[in-house]
């Protein structure tokens, strides 16, 4: 079964601490995305990657910053997260160019 | 203006009931379309392409107008499992970067 494995469901941190939200995928894919998705405004790109240490922005890039070593793993880098932060961040995966995204099962963030 | 907009809803209908959802896209040349499904407290996922002749899966059905820039979906026979949010996505260019709409809230009760 593929599989988008994002490694915290539930985060809680304080304003001005580093946060690192983890994704991995199994299924080979060079697409990997990262959004975040808030009540009313359905899910914002944040950033993606199309291959291993390409990274593009997306719509909301603005604190954020992201990480592609591997073709496989792609972070998201919150260096000083503020409130304003805090929702569910979704990592995601496709083959280039098909409208199919395999979503991990979100990341919930609390900054305090 | 949003690139892509849903009523929000939420829609209640009963079991068995016909219940369609638009959603309109600002970008003229968007290339592609694509609704997904997202059950309460879990990740989105795709449950149908939009083709421009019209496609259906089952109980499903999609419509595309490009004239008037909105996707449609359609749900016959309305079933409890149905009862999710229902999000139009939309890629405006060839690429990989899409754009989802808010969702459509859909209770389906018995």
């Amino acid at each position: 079964d593929v599989k988008v494995t994002q490694s915290s469901r539930y985060l809680v941190k304080r304003t001005g601490e580093k946060v690192f939200l983890e994704c991995v995928q199994d299924m080979d894919h060079e697409n990997m995305f990262w959004y975040r998705q808030d009540p009313g405004l359905g899910l914002r790109l944040i950033y993606f990657s199309y291959d291993v240490k390409m990274k593009e922005k997306g719509d909301i890039p603005e604190g954020y910053s992201v990480s592609r070593e591997k073709k496989e793993r792609f972070s998201l880098i919150l260096e000083s997260a503020s409130t304003n932060q805090t929702s569910m961040y979704l990592c995601a995966s496709s083959q280039q160019n098909t409208g199919e995204l395999f979503f991990g099962e979100g990341s919930r963030l609390t900054v305090l | 203006r949003k690139e892509v907009e849903q009523d929000p809803g939420p829609f209640n209908v009963p079991e068995g009931a016909t219940v369609a959802f638009n959603c309109t896209y600002s970008n003229s040349a968007s290339q592609s379309f694509f609704w997904y499904r997202q059950d309460c407290r879990k990740e989105p996922k795709l449950l149908m392409s939009v083709y421009s002749s019209g496609n259906e899966d089952g109980r499903f059905t999609a419509q595309l107008n490009r004239a008037s820039q909105y996707i449609s979906l359609l749900i016959r026979d309305s079933k409890l499992s149905d009862s999710a949010t229902y999000l139009c996505v939309v890629n405006p260019q060839h690429g990989n970067k899409l754009v989802f709409g808010a969702g459509t809230i859909l209770r389906v009760k018995s």
